[in-house]
Order: C-alpha cells, then sequence, then structure tokens
C-alpha cells in the first residue's frame, strides 16, 4: 500500500458526460501527479500540483482539468468525454517540488467511456 | 522534451534464469532514472532508481546500469522467481528545483515460466 487513494476504482460511463475522478496523497506529501495510461501509449504524464498550484502541464486536454484543494487532495475533471478517453488514470504523490523525488502511485481508477 | 525508448516490450524467462531490459533516453540533461513494477490491478510501484553519479546500484536481485554517455540503462534481474512476473516501465528526468516530471518508457511485459 503506497498510502496514496484514489476514488472511484471504476468508472462507466457515456461519451459526452463528464467525470470526476479523486486523491487524496501520502500524510505530508505536497506534490500531486496525473498520469493517463492506455494500451497504446503507456504511462503519460498530464499535469503536477504543488501546495495548491499548478506547476506543470503534460499532454492534458483542453477537455480535462485538475485542481488540488486546501486539505491537498485533488481532482480530475474529465468532461465531454471521448470513446478515446477509456484509459487507467493514476495519481501520484511526493514530498516536495524536486525533480527526482520519488512518487508514489495509487491504485488508480479504471475509466471505460460507452 | 525527453523520450525514452524500452525494450523488448514483452519477455519471458524460465524461473532461475537473468532478465535484463534496457532503455535509451534523449536529453542529455537527464540524471534522474527510476525502475517501476506494475502488477495487474495496481499502481507503478518503484523498485530501484540511479542518479547521474553513480553507474551502478544494486539491491538484493536486482541491480540498474547507466551509461551516461550513450545515453542508455538497464534493469538487470537475477535468479527470477514468479512474483517477478509483472509489467516493468523505466523513467526518466531532470532533478533539482523546479518541476521535472516523469517520462516513461511504454513498459515490458515480464513473464517468468516455473
Amino acid at each position: 500500500d503506497s498510502g496514496v487513494t484514489q476514488t472511484p476504482k471504476h468508472l462507466i460511463t457515456a461519451t459526452g458526460q463528464r467525470v470526476t475522478l479523486r486523491c487524496s496523497p501520502r500524510s505530508g506529501d505536497l506534490s500531486v501527479y496525473w498520469y493517463q495510461q492506455s494500451l497504446d501509449q503507456g504511462l503519460q504524464f498530464l499535469i503536477h500540483y504543488y501546495n495548491g498550484e499548478e506547476r506543470a502541464k503534460g499532454n492534458i486536454l483542453e477537455r480535462f482539468s485538475a485542481q488540488q484543494f486546501p486539505d491537498l487532495h485533488s481532482e480530475l475533471n474529465l468532461s465531454s468525454l471521448e470513446l478515446g478517453d477509456s484509459a487507467l488514470y493514476f495519481c501520484a504523490s511526493s514530498v516536495g517540488l524536486a525533480g527526482g523525488d520519488e512518487q508514489f502511485f495509487g491504485p488508480g481508477t479504471r475509466l471505460t467511456v460507452l | 522534451g525527453e523520450n525514452v525508448e524500452q525494450h523488448p516490450s514483452t519477455l519471458s524467462v524460465q524461473e532461475g534464469d537473468s532478465a535484463v531490459i534496457k532503455c535509451t533516453y534523449s536529453d542529455s540533461a537527464s540524471n534522474y532514472f527510476p525502475w517501476y513494477k506494475q502488477e495487474l490491478g495496481k499502481g507503478p510501484q518503484l523498485i530501484i532508481d540511479i542518479r547521474s553519479n553513480v553507474g551502478e546500484k544494486k539491491d538484493q536481485r536486482i541491480a540498474v546500469t547507466l551509461n551516461k554517455t550513450a545515453k542508455h540503462f538497464s534493469l538487470h534481474i537475477t535468479e527470477t522467481q514468479p512474483e517477478d512476473s509483472a509489467v516493468y516501465f523505466c523513467a526518466a528526468s531532470r532533478t533539482g528545483a523546479g518541476s521535472y516530471q516523469l517520462t516513461f518508457g511504454k513498459g515490458t511485459k515480464l513473464s517468468v515460466i516455473p
């Protein structure tokens, strides 16, 4: 158990809908990273938050957004869902902002868009 | 940006044999190279990492080597066991203050045959 929690574990929805994925980092960790894992693309970095502020964006679509709250949990919002958004979504946390800090991954949320 | 290539994509070995997974990276400024193991239905878990100031690191049956000149690094697992069966990901990033995200290889599915 990494100490990172994600809810829900599974999510099934229809095209055009909007969903919210939730992540709680390990106690004491200030950074939260979001990743998308699909069969053909591997683990793709989406976005990084540190202590409530957005710090970096990767291959994140404009239909996706995220935020980190004062209690440090984070939410990833996916809207106008398409079939191709079906994937595993992981969050990871680390203690600080510096690159090279170990990232601890949650168990993931499996999103299926029908 | 950084690009990480990982080979092979699948690897089958007999129990007790060694397994080697290789990665190359493109950004010469990258200096942190972690390896993650992902078991079915779980998030990736860090198993070993290496930084650019060393050429090799060992932890029991697992070792990682780094050749900065050639920009490649490898994971070596000796005396493989069935519980080593999983998907392994290499990654690379810069380090230091600032948001440096991990760039992952596409993974190697290792199967250890009893």
